[in-house]
């Protein structure tokens, strides 16, 4: 069964401090992956998103994401972190070829940014 | 609305009685899911709903829920004999196609007295 594990539950930084989020997935097949960000008082939404092509996703918010196969992870990243990125952070996989949109989520990160 | 509805948006409920929640997705979105996110628990995998095929129930965590699509779009999930261990927040997505991006509700927060 798939499963996503991401390392971090709780993660503090300052302002301006560089982030990493990590994700981890167990499935041998081709994947689509996905980060959603959670803000407080808000719902789920999605951040980035990995179909396929270059494996260094990048978004509108300063994030990126990396896809490394041979590591089955999904690392999120920022250079510069801001008081508004806090917020709760899921990382998502969808097995392509089981031929079902099924979405397994991990635990989650809470990202506490003090100003 | 554009969004994907969900209701009620809050329920409190007496340990044994019977609760539905109730997902309207966004018009035109063939997928539809329900997912549970408790404290700690992270986002976890109820049932999955794609077009007029069998849904995935996989992630149903006992026979006391249950949950039907009418019409390729709105969505009941029901939970019999409520249990205190029910209390979560209940959270409907709908995506456009089978692996796409989801687009999530507000959720239905359920707290069992």
């Amino acid at each position: 069964a798939q499963s996503v594990s991401q390392h971090n539950h709780h993660v503090i930084l300052s302002e301006a401090a560089s982030l990493e989020l990590g994700c981890n997935y167990s499935y041998g097949g081709t994947v689509n992956l996905f980060w959603y960000v959670q803000y407080p008082g808000q719902h789920l939404q999605l951040l980035l998103k990995y179909f396929s092509g270059d494996p260094l996703v990048k978004g509108i918010t300063g994030f990126e994401a990396e896809f490394i196969k041979s590591k089955f992870s999904f690392n999120l990243r920022k250079p510069s972190v801001q008081w508004s990125d806090t917020a709760e952070y899921f990382c998502a996989v969808n097995a392509r070829l089981s031929n079902t949109g099924k979405l397994i989520f991990g635990q989650g990160t809470t990202l506490q940014v003090k100003p | 609305g554009a969004g994907v509805s969900q209701s009620p948006s809050n329920k409190v409920t007496e340990k044994g009685k019977d609760v539905e929640l109730r997902c309207d997705p966004i018009s035109g979105h063939t997928a539809l899911y329900w997912y549970r996110q408790s404290l700690g628990q992270g986002l976890e995998f109820l049932i999955y709903f794609q077009g007029n095929s069998a849904p995935d129930k996989s992630g149903l965590p006992s026979d006391r829920f249950s949950a039907e699509r009418t019409g390729g779009s709105v969505s009941t999930l029901t939970i019999q004999r409520t249990q205190q261990e029910d209390s979560a927040v209940y959270l409907c997505a709908s995506s456009f196609h089978p692996g796409g991006e989801l687009f999530f509700g507000e959720g239905s927060r359920l707290t069992v007295l």
